[in-house]
């Protein structure tokens, strides 16, 4: 199984460009890499996918190396409501239980 | 567009009793997920749906857990009896397309075995 690691916590303040990097050294050719936020009392929320090099959406991007075994997840310009837990997930795409949510990083973001 | 729907939010019962839990996912989406987070611990997968079939039961816990899809829309997640490690957050996802495509999640059943 594809494990991710992932800082536990961040902090940062209203405005700033946000960074989370994760790790999956063993991940498979046919992984994807997902990412998901999660509020308290909500379910997690997608928020981004990417197979290699850079995915841009109107929330974040997304940075993979060549190699594939790690990525970062850019927030631009935060504010208090990115504060949340995000996840970053390897998505084998043929068994649902192969997907693994890890411990997440929880972000907090200051004014 | 209706997200997944789950009902109840909140159950509280005691130990040996039965709990179900229903999820209604988007309109046709023929995957559907339950996954649960106990205290403390990381989400955790328990099975996967396409449409009525079970596609992958390998994260249910035990045989006091039965889930069903009737028909292919709504589902539900019995408990019985139910145990104090089965404390936790249920969560109904569904999807689209298969595995490792966009899950929608619903708000969870923060279920408590007291």
């Amino acid at each position: 199984l594809a494990k991710t690691t992932q800082p536990i916590s961040m902090d940062s303040y209203e405005g700033q460009e946000v960074n989370i990097t994760c790790s999956h050294n063993n991940i498979a050719t046919n992984d994807y890499i997902t990412w998901y936020q999660q509020f308290p009392s909500q379910g997690p929320r997608f928020i981004i996918q990417g197979y290699k090099t850079k995915v841009t959406n109107e929330v974040a991007s997304l940075f993979i190396p060549a190699d594939r075994k790690s990525s970062t997840l850019s927030l631009p310009r935060v504010s208090l409501s990115d504060t949340a837990v995000y996840y970053c997930l390897v998505a084998l795409y043929s068994s649902a239980s192969k997907i693994i949510f890890g411990s997440g990083t929880r972000l907090s973001i200051r004014p | 567009e209706a997200g997944v729907t789950q009902f109840p939010s909140h159950s509280v019962i005691e130990k040996g009793q039965t709990v179900t839990l229903r999820c209604d996912p988007i309109s046709g989406h023929d995957n559907l997920y339950w996954y649960r987070r106990v205290m403390g611990k990381e989400i955790k997968f328990l099975l996967h749906f396409v449409k009525e079939s079970k596609q992958d039961e390998s994260g249910m816990p035990n045989n006091r857990f039965l889930a069903e899809r009737t028909g292919g829309t709504y589902s539900t997640l019995k408990v019985q009896p139910a145990e104090l490690e089965d404390s936790g957050v249920y969560f109904c996802a569904s999807s689209l397309g298969g595995v490792g495509e966009k899950l929608f999640f619903g708000s969870g059943t923060q279920l408590s075995v007291l």
